[in-house]
């Protein structure tokens, strides 16, 4: 089946910039997703890109997709502390189904 | 604007009871609608989905069944809960090629 990965934890100081990377096995992706989950609440869309885009930028998110090497990544300027939570990382295959990443669970230091 | 609600929010119950959650959208028609499961730590695992009225896909065999009796409603039912059944429980819907959307999650401690 297919396959998305994330490192499971990353820590960073107030005001850095964050940058969470996620990579994928399936070749027709069509769409990459990033979510937040906030401790016991649902995943909120973040931003989502398509697979025939390189980049997105929205606020201070930034995404970068690499599609020959199949790395997405979420780039965060200005990490707050309201910004600590789980994000996960999704695409959408070939026949509309959803594979979630594990999640990166990101520390912000005050 | 679309909206999905879930509840209830937490869940408290004892090993060999009946399980209900339900799960509605408004503001959209013919939703696919999913539940997945998120276990202690992180993963999402997807248990249900539907395309529409009555049409329910398993994705993991289990203890669990899911229903669809309206357009936007989903339930997710147990006839007699078992401890390993606890978890964090998420409604989610799409339509079209439109991202998934979630709820706000039920938690369920099965004692």
């Amino acid at each position: 089946g297919e396959d998305v990965e994330q490192s499971l934890f990353l820590s960073v100081r107030e005001g850095d910039s964050s940058v969470i990377n996620c990579t994928y096995t399936d070749s027709s992706s069509t769409y990459l997703y990033w979510y937040k989950q906030e401790p016991g609440a649902g995943l909120q869309l973040l931003t989502y890109i398509f697979s025939n885009m390189d980049m997105k930028q929205d606020q201070r998110l930034t995404v970068l997709l690499n599609k020959k090497d199949k790395h997405l990544s979420l780039r965060i300027a200005d990490t707050q502390t309201g910004d600590s939570a789980i994000y996960f990382c999704a695409e959408k295959g070939g026949y509309q189904k959803v594979t979630f990443g594990t999640g990166t669970k990101l520390q912000v230091i005050p | 604007s679309q909206t999905i609600h879930q509840w209830p929010a937490t869940l408290v119950q004892p090993v060999g009871s009946p399980l209900s959650l339900e799960c509605t959208v408004e503001g959209t028609s013919n939703p696919n609608l999913y539940w997945y499961r998120q276990a202690a730590g992180r993963g999402l695992q997807l248990l249900f989905y539907s395309v529409g009225i009555g049409q329910i896909s398993s994705e993991v065999p289990q203890n669990l069944s899911a229903s669809r009796p309206q357009d936007r409603q989903f339930i997710l039912s147990s006839k007699k809960l078992l401890l390993s059944d606890s978890g964090f429980y998420l409604c989610a819907w799409e339509e079209g090629n439109s991202p998934l959307h979630f709820g706000n999650g039920t938690r369920l401690t099965v004692t």
